[in-house]
This record gives C-alpha cells, structure tokens and sequence, in this order.
C-alpha cells in the first residue's frame, strides 16, 4: 500500500530536549515537505526536499532541521524543543513539481 | 495579512444541501489550486486539483477559481454525511516549491 509513515504519532517532551520526528514513504517519490498545522493558522510549511541531499525552507523553518540522506527518508529534527513548537506535525511527498502531495496522518508534539 | 484567508466556519448543512466553500489570497503569482478534505486525526487527502480560472468537476465537487477576484471556491451537491470533514484550500506558484494554505472550514452534514 502507498503511503507515507510517520513515527511517533504522539510525544509529550520538555524543553530543550532533542527530538526527531521520522517520515517514510514507499512511492519513491522525489520531493517531500514539512508542514505544522495550528488552529487558525492553518498548514504552514517548515522544509521541504526536492531530491536526495537537496533541501529548502518553508516558511517557519526556525528552530527545526532537516536531512535528506536516502529518497524514502525526510526527518525532522527540533535541537532544542520549545513550547511554541508544540503543533501538530505533517509530512507529504510528491512524485514531480506539480503532482499531488500525500500526507502521512500527522505526529502531534506537546513540549512541556 | 495571510497569504490565504479562509472562513474556518463551522459549516452545518442537512444532507443533500448543496455546499459552497471559498478562499481568497493575495499573491497573484499563485496559479495551482487545490482543495484537500481532511478527517478528524488523518493527514489531508487531495480533492480537487485545478490550474487557471474557471470550473472543474469531479463528480458531486465542483472546483472554481476566479484569479481576477483571487478567489476560489469548492462546491458540494448532494451533500452526505461522509462529507463531515475539514477542508482545506491550498495554492502555489509556478515554481511549485511552497505550498500555502488556508486554515480549513469544518463542514458538518445533518442526516
């Protein structure tokens, strides 16, 4: 089945303890995105890849990281957790620039 | 001001109404249009997928984008139960890299 995974789901943390959150998809996909989803503010996006080593930020990329080492593969790495990084978290990938994105079912962070 | 402004509703309907969602946005360089239908706990699933003004129809959804008005809208006949959700409307431009979307309507169908 095509999808995309990510892991945890949920993660109750505190501040300034580092923490990745994993995304990985089976559809070789070529390009992927970071986004956080908060209420009112709907889907922002925090990085994006479009190929394998090459990465651009979103528009909230402060405080995150990310690498892409292999295609399937897209982490998302928060150095030093802060409360205002408590959000909802989604990954999508895409298969070419102007095809659909799919999204994995989100990983809701809470950082104490 | 947002890239994408979005009426976050909530939306009640009695089944078989006909549904009528809408965005604005500002950036006029914005020229793919999306509408994403999002479940409670699941990560977006695309509906509708449009370029350049004008209407699209997929079965009961009706996609229409007025880049004149920068507006768009997502239309929903018959409308069911099932289609209890949160929809989202999202945009980019040519370059594809940035995706920015609105904040979502929830839409709530009565049986």
């Amino acid at each position: 089945e095509a999808q995309v995974t990510q892991n945890p789901r949920y993660l109750i943390t505190v501040t300034g303890k580092k923490l990745t959150v994993t995304c990985s998809q089976n559809m070789n996909h070529e390009y992927m995105s970071w986004y956080r989803q908060d209420p009112g503010l709907g889907l922002r996006q925090i990085y994006y890849s479009m190929n394998v080593e090459v990465t651009d930020k979103g528009d909230v990329p402060e405080g995150y990281k990310v690498s892409r080492k292999e295609k399937r593969n897209f982490p998302l790495i928060l150095e030093s957790p802060s409360p205002n990084q408590t959000s909802l978290y989604f990954c999508a990938s895409r298969s070419g620039p102007n095809q659909p994105q799919h999204f994995g079912d989100g990983t809701r962070l809470s950082i104490l | 001001q947002k890239e994408v402004e979005q009426d976050p509703g909530p939306l009640s309907v009695p089944e078989g109404a006909i549904v009528s969602l809408n965005c604005t946005y500002s950036n006029s360089a914005f020229q793919y249009f999306m509408w994403y239908r999002q479940y409670s706990r699941k990560g977006p699933e695309l509906l509708m997928y449009t370029y350049s003004s004008g209407n699209k129809e997929d079965g009961r959804f009706t996609a229409q984008v007025d880049k004149s008005s920068k507006y768009i809208s997502l239309f929903i006949r018959d409308s069911q139960p099932s289609d209890s959700a949160t929809y989202l409307c999202a945009m980019t431009s040519a370059n594809f890299n940035k995706f920015y979307f609105g904040s979502g309507t929830k839409l709530n169908v009565k049986p």
